[in-house]
């Protein structure tokens, strides 16, 4: 079982509407949360980082969440547009007792915005 | 847009020949990172380097190697490619364990 779960797995929606993106994690001790947006055939970019003491951050249209207590996050996309096609993928930092922070990665939610 | 680049994009070769996977960045960052992504599933961290002459395995068991004789560039090596190291290869860099990492395009490997 993945250590970070997300959901949905994919999603179409309209341009200009807004959508939600879940991310359930179960990995400690947790250091900060992540998402990117990889869009096909690229490398990942990151949109938001979290440390467990906040809440909220945003970028742009982009708005994450995170509640540390019930280990979920969540990505917020308003008003979409086309370019905002791609797959959002959120990781979680864990520091690893020799002192090295991993990432473990969610296997993404595939959004796709269609006119 | 963040400066790290991986060559070639694309290959596609047979089995049993040797290979290497360029990664270089200009960013000066000490930490970096190579990761294996089947499609539609996650990444995993197979190596990573804290800086010259550091590498360590990641999580993910890998016959490939790699090596940090220069803090711009970590390339990795497959002695002898086969089927099984079809993926892709993302390698990534980040100037600590706290902020973000840089990714570069990506490297498509297919082995026939």
């Amino acid at each position: 079982k993945n250590q970070v779960e997300q959901s949905p797995q994919s999603l179409i929606i309209l341009e200009g509407k807004n959508c939600t993106l879940q991310c359930n994690y179960t990995v400690s001790p947790f250091s900060n949360l992540r998402w990117y947006k990889q869009d096909t055939g690229r490398g990942p970019v990151s949109l938001t980082i979290m440390t467990f003491s906040e809440n909220t951050k945003s970028n742009g249209r982009y708005t994450a969440t995170l509640d540390a207590d019930t280990k979920q996050s969540s990505l917020h996309i308003t008003a979409s547009q086309l370019s905002d096609s791609a797959s959002y993928i959120c990781v979680v930092s864990v520091i690893m007792n020799t002192g090295f922070q991993k990432l473990v990665f969610g296997t993404g939610t595939r959004l796709l915005v269609s006119p | 847009e963040a400066d790290i680049y991986q060559t070639p994009r694309y290959l596609v070769i047979g089995t049993g020949k040797k290979i290497t996977l360029e990664c270089s960045q200009t960013m000066g960052h000490d930490k970096m990172y190579w990761y294996q992504q089947d499609p539609g599933m996650e990444l995993h961290l197979i190596h990573y380097s804290y800086g010259v002459n550091s590498t360590e395995k990641g999580d993910l068991s890998s016959e490939s190697t790699v090596s940090r004789i220069r803090t711009e560039h970590f390339p990795l090596t497959l002695e002898s490619a086969r089927p099984s190291h079809t993926s892709q290869y993302l390698c990534a860099s980040s100037p600590d364990d706290h902020n973000e990492q840089f990714f570069g395009p990506g490297t498509r490997l297919t082995v026939l």
